[in-house]
């Protein structure tokens, strides 16, 4: 049965803090890793792809991937408090179609 | 931009009614996938195509029914609502190849009363 865990958080940080959102994997042989934002009561949108370990950044946003310890991760800089919403990861193996999901971590961010 | 689309943004229904969600895509993705989503569950699949005619089932098919004529459309039925199918209804669809990143249609919130 393949995993994907987050902290449920809810995570609160102040407005102009580092938000970082963590997600641990357990099969071995996941390709590809994905970040989506979910803003309540509206559907999951892709905010960052990841699929070689090291860093990726993406304007206030940067993915950071370890395939050795199946482990990805999420910062935001400069957080802001439209970027309160539910994050979402999500793997694949590659060898199937679907992704596996996370239940998702509540981001709140205080003005 | 990939575009999803989805036939309904929200939709009531009886116990027993037939229930049809209907679902579009404008990027030519082979894959298509339908999920339902309920607070404390989280994102749960429900059935996939990955082509024309073609489907399989996910973690939760029971109760429901796919149909996928059309490569851009997929449609999931409901034969007889009942009210603990009352839910977010999300599609979402993928190219598929070797990353298989997902796009999600806007969600229907069906209730069934």
């Amino acid at each position: 049965q393949k995993e994907v865990e987050q902290n449920s958080g809810p995570l609160s940080v102040p407005e102009g803090a580092i938000a970082s959102l963590n997600c641990t994997y357990s099969d071995r042989v996941s390709q590809s890793f994905f970040w989506y934002r979910q803003y309540s009561g509206k559907s999951p949108e892709l905010i960052m792809s990841i699929y070689s370990n090291g860093d990726k950044e993406d304007g206030r946003f940067t993915a950071q991937l370890n395939k050795a310890s199946q482990y990805v991760s999420l910062l935001i800089r400069d957080s802001q408090p439209s970027d309160s919403a539910t994050y979402l990861c999500a793997v694949n193996s590659g060898s199937a179609r679907q992704l596996t999901f996370g239940s998702g971590t509540q981001l709140t961010v205080l003005p | 931009d990939v575009k999803v689309t989805q036939s309904s943004r929200y939709l009531v229904k009886r116990t027993g009614e037939k229930v049809f969600l209907e679902c579009v895509q404008d990027m030519d993705h082979e894959n298509m996938f339908w999920y339902r989503q309920d607070p404390g569950l989280g994102l749960r699949l429900i059935y996939f195509s990955y082509d024309v005619k073609m489907k399989e089932k996910g973690d939760i098919p029971e109760g429901y029914s796919v149909s996928r004529e059309k490569k851009e459309r997929f449609s999931l039925i409901l034969e007889s609502a009942s009210t603990n199918q009352t839910s977010m209804y999300l599609c979402a669809s993928s190219l598929q190849g070797t990353y298989n990143e997902q796009f999600f249609g806007p969600g229907t919130r069906l209730t069934v009363l």
